[in-house]
């Protein structure tokens, strides 16, 4: 079955040092793979996405993310944490569905970033 | 969330009855999509509409009905036949050739 999967729960981090939400998928062929971000009681915002060309893309509030087609893997990552980051991260991948598209979502990652 | 609203932000209701959520975009999208979110479970696709007066069951349509009369407006109704009504409901929606989504701030409903 096709599928996203993110093995933490939750990701404690204390402010300014790296951080790393990880997600594994499972799809035939080339994926387009998406990260999201959820503050309490609010939608989701879009963060990256990845479809093609270089490994390593760069998204909004300094988070980037590395594609990796050996290890199926598109790992979110930010060099130096900030407590504002505390949040809920969900990654996705968009499946076809007839003649459109859907989103799969991973059960999501809480990041706790302590001051 | 800026472009798409959903209302009302909190609802509550009683077991047995239908309500209808809200979902609105300014954006000129022409894909709409429901999602249900439960708490460690992701978010979940109910119903899906790429044009107008057509949509698409996702893949937990049954106890929930939808409509697209409008290009701008696609309310979802959580029918009594939800057997397990109460969660997140999120709309979000797409233009066409755009890959992500974008997503309204969401209602919280309450069946009780």
């Amino acid at each position: 079955a096709q599928s996203v999967a993110q093995p933490e729960d939750q990701v404690n981090v204390a402010e300014g040092n790296p951080l790393t939400v990880k997600c594994t998928y499972s799809v035939s062929g080339n994926p387009y793979l998406f990260w999201y971000v959820q503050y309490p009681n609010r939608g989701l915002q879009f963060l990256l996405k990845y479809i093609t060309g270089d490994n390593l893309v760069k998204g909004s509030y300094g988070f980037e993310a590395e594609f990796n087609k050996s290890q199926t893997s598109f790992h979110l990552k930010k060099p130096s944490a900030l407590v504002s980051d505390s949040a809920l991260y969900f990654c996705a991948v968009r499946l076809r569905m007839d003649s459109s598209y859907k989103l799969i979502f991973g059960s999501g990652t809480r990041l706790l970033v302590r001051p | 969330d800026g472009g798409i609203t959903q209302s009302p932000k909190y609802l509550f209701r009683k077991e047995g009855q239908n309500v209808t959520l809200s979902c609105e975009q300014n954006l000129n999208h022409d894909a709409m999509y429901w999602y249900r979110q439960d708490p460690g479970q992701g978010l979940r696709l109910i119903y899906y509409s790429q044009i107008v007066n057509d949509f698409q069951k996702g893949d937990i349509a049954e106890g929930y009905s939808v409509s697209r009369e409008k290009k701008e407006s696609f309310p979802l109704t959580v029918t009594s036949a939800q057997k397990n009504p109460t969660a997140f409901y999120l709309c979000a929606s797409s233009p066409v050739g755009i890959h992500e989504q974008y997503f309204g701030p969401g209602t919280r409903l309450t069946v009780t």
